[in-house]
C-alpha cells in the first residue's frame, strides 16, 4: 500500500483559504487518494477522492500534481466548524481496495 | 436519509464481560465494515461483511472477536471476555458497493467500550 505522509498539524484563520498537503511519493498508477476528516468524537466524514485530475464538490477542492506524489485538499473558505483531523488515504486497488488506512493525519484548527 | 446508526454509543465492560456493538447501515447499503481506534490512532480496519458473510477478517484479532450482518437486523461486533485493551472506540461504515464510483464508506458515530 502506498504510504501518505502529512503534517501533524496546522492552524488556518476563520474565513482564509486552509491548505492541507499530503505526499504520496509510492502511489501507484491506479490508485485513487481519498481525503476524510474527524471532527472531535465523531465519526470520520468522506470529504472527496481523485485520480489524477482536480476535484471539487461543494466542501472542497483537491488538487493532485502532474507527478501524482503529492496532493493538496483546499477549504476555501474554512469555518470554525471545519476544525477536525483530516486524513489523506492511498486507496489500494485489486484485493482488500475497501481498506482504509487512516494515518495519524493532520489536526487542522480553524482560529477565530 | 438516516445515515449508519450505531448503538450504544458508549458501553462500560468489566473485564471479563461480553461486548456487544450494533451497526444499522445506511439504507439501501449492504456492505459492513468495522474499524478500531484506539487513543491517539488512526483507524485500523477490522472486518468487512456483506449480509449473511464475512469477506475479510484479517485485521480482526483471532481470539475472542467475532463478527456478524444477519440477513434481517444490524451488523454485531461481538467481544467476548473484554480485557483494558479492548478499550477503543469502534466505527461502522457502510458503502452501496467495492466499485469505483460506489466506493465511499459513510461512518457512524462509533461505540466508545471503556473496559474496567
Amino acid at each position: 500500500d502506498a504510504k501518505t505522509t502529512q503534517p501533524p498539524s496546522m492552524d488556518c484563520a476563520e474565513g482564509r483559504a486552509a491548505n492541507l498537503p499530503c505526499n504520496h511519493s509510492t502511489i501507484s498508477g491506479n490508485e485513487y487518494v481519498y481525503w476524510y476528516r474527524q471532527i472531535h468524537s465523531q465519526g470520520p466524514q468522506y470529504i472527496i477522492h481523485g485520480l489524477k485530475n482536480n476535484e471539487t464538490n461543494e466542501m472542497a477542492s483537491l488538487i493532485i500534481t502532474e507527478d501524482r506524489k503529492s496532493s493538496t485538499l483546499i477549504l476555501p473558505h474554512a469555518t470554525l466548524r471545519d476544525t477536525a483531523v483530516y486524513y489523506c488515504i492511498v486507496r489500494p486497488t485489486g484485493a482488500g481496495s475497501y481498506q482504509l488506512t487512516f494515518g495519524k493525519g493532520t489536526k487542522l484548527s480553524v482560529i477565530p | 436519509n438516516a445515515g449508519v446508526m450505531q448503538n450504544p454509543r458508549h458501553l462500560v465492560r468489566r473485564r471479563g464481560q461480553e461486548a456487544r456493538l450494533r451497526c444499522s447501515p445506511m439504507k439501501g447499503h449492504s456492505h459492513v465494515y468495522w474499524y478500531r481506534q484506539l487513543p491517539e490512532e488512526g483507524l485500523k480496519f477490522m472486518v468487512y461483511l456483506q449480509k449473511e458473510n464475512i469477506i475479510d477478517e484479517s485485521g480482526m484479532p483471532k481470539e475472542r472477536f467475532s463478527a456478524e450482518f444477519p440477513k434481517e437486523g444490524p451488523s454485531i461486533l461481538r467481544i467476548q471476555q473484554v480485557v483494558r485493551g479492548d478499550s477503543a472506540a469502534y466505527f461502522c461504515a457502510s458503502s452501496l458497493g467495492t466499485g469505483t464510483h460506489s466506493y465511499e464508506q459513510y461512518f457512524g458515530p462509533g461505540t466508545r467500550l471503556t473496559v474496567t
